[in-house]
């Protein structure tokens, strides 16, 4: 079962910062979060992951609240390309962290507008 | 260094035929996880194998599902006796083997009809 609550769905307009939150209040200290979209039925694809420091890469930047309980994710420049259905997952770190399975929630829907 | 691919890409099946389901992951990984998305739905965990090895199996179908993966050769998912519920997109994950946390890539999925 998904341990993140995120909102179903949110408008942002193109060009604008595009934050997404999610929940995970029952999130353990072994446990990263990820974020992952999936544009129209394609294949999901990874954006970021981090365990408690904020993170940023080329395509956005991840906030981690002090007490982990829960994250933002932000996509800085939102253009119409970024309109997808973006997941929010946590997954526990350590030695057997490469087997572990990542549980999908329902997501957020994310509609890009101009 | 190719993604993880899929194959074939679409696939059409006759009530009661067999699918196949291939996936290559990237070079260098010997994890692969298979997950299937009904329309309008989630993407719902199906399996979890190494190479030769089935990990976790707890998302598959008791009945006419099954997977391997090789030694050599890809990953195959195979459900036999398909009916129309079986229709779906059916992604692959693969990750490399390392004991750090590290990102699963997805392939473009298989979209199987069956008539």
């Amino acid at each position: 079962d998904a341990k993140t609550t995120q909102p179903p769905s949110m408008d942002c307009a193109e060009g604008r910062a595009a934050n997404l939150p999610c929940n995970h209040s029952t999130i353990s200290g072994n446990e990263y979060v990820y974020w992952y979209r999936q544009i129209h039925s394609q294949g999901p694809q990874y954006i970021i992951h981090g365990l408690k420091n904020n993170e940023t890469n080329e395509m956005a930047s991840l906030i981690i609240t002090e007490d982990r309980k829960s994250s933002t994710l932000i996509l800085p420049h939102a253009t119409l390309r970024d309109t997808a259905v973006y997941y929010c997952i946590v997954r526990p770190a350590g030695i057997k962290a490469a087997g572990n399975k990542l549980t999908f929630g329902g997501g957020t829907r994310v509609l890009v507008k101009p | 260094n190719a993604g993880v691919m899929q194959n074939p890409r679409h696939l059409v099946r006759r009530r009661g035929q067999e699918a196949r389901l291939r996936c290559s992951p990237m070079k260098g990984h010997s994890h692969v996880y298979w997950y299937r998305q009904l329309p309008e739905e989630g993407l719902k965990f199906m399996v979890y194998l190494q190479k030769e090895n089935i990990i976790d199996e707890s998302g598959m179908p008791k009945e006419r599902f099954s997977a391997e993966f090789p030694k050599e050769g890809p990953s195959i998912l195979r459900i036999q006796q398909v009916v129309r519920g079986d229709s779906a997109a059916y992604f692959c994950a693969s990750s490399p083997p390392m004991v750090q946390n590290t990102e699963a890539f997805f392939g473009q999925g298989t979209r199987l009809t069956v008539v």
